[in-house]
């Protein structure tokens, strides 16, 4: 089956710190894959995504890269700041499913301190 | 900027009520999914759609049961609610065709069973 898993935190941090939370796959088939942001309160917000092997994806200074040699796909940003703070979800989506619904890891808090 | 709505927000109900909890979207979107959180974060599909008139079962398990008359509309119906059930709910839609596979995501269902 597939399957996602993902560092637990919570992972502390102070601001302008550099962040990584890692994340592996194993999957049935050729996924994509995702990282979702769930701010307190709120739904889930897309942050990134990558579709096919060496691509990166990347937005609001936060970058991963598919690898598929790896089954990784590990989240970065260079300096975190307090508005960061949230829970961080990867996820993956097998396209030969007619159902196309993600397989989430089971979340990565972050908190980062001023 | 997704429009997907849920309401209610929050609901507190007694052991034995009847409930449904409502996720609309505008984007005419032919999938639709319904996902549980547990207090542990992780993400679970418990009921997804193809379209108007297809529904099915998701991975974990649940009591509730969905519909889907409209395009827009697919709500979750808990028709005995019990302690058990008491979770967070979060409704989401995709697109049919292309490559995107991204998933949008209202802001959930905070439910308590007393």
């Amino acid at each position: 089956g597939n399957s996602v898993t993902q560092m637990e935190g919570p992972v502390t941090l102070s601001e302008e710190a550099f962040l990584t939370i890692n994340c592996t796959y194993t999957a049935t088939g050729y996924p994509s894959l995702f990282w979702y942001v769930q701010y307190p309160g709120e739904g889930l917000q897309l942050l990134l995504k990558a579709t096919k092997a060496d691509d990166k994806g990347s937005n609001k200074g936060f970058e991963a890269t598919y690898r598929k040699e790896t089954t990784s796909f590990h989240l970065e940003k260079g300096s975190v700041q307090v508005s960061d703070s949230a829970v961080y979800f990867c996820a993956l989506l097998v396209r030969d499913t007619g159902r196309r619904a993600l397989t989430f890891g089971s979340g990565t808090r972050l908190q980062v301190q001023p | 900027e997704a429009d997907i709505y849920q309401t209610p927000r929050y609901l507190v109900i007694g052991t034995g009520k009847k409930i449904t909890l409502e996720c609309s979207q505008t984007m005419g979107h032919d999938k639709m999914y319904w996902y549980q959180q547990d207090p542990g974060m992780e993400l679970h599909l418990i009921h997804y759609s193809y379209g108007v008139n297809s529904t099915e079962k998701g991975d974990l398990s649940s009591e509730s049961t969905v519909s889907r008359i409209r395009t827009e509309h697919f709500p979750l119906t808990l028709e005995s609610a019990r302690p058990s059930h008491t979770s967070q709910y979060l409704c989401a839609s995709s697109e049919s065709a292309g490559s995107s596979y991204e998933q949008y995501f209202g802001p959930g269902t905070r439910l308590t069973v007393t």
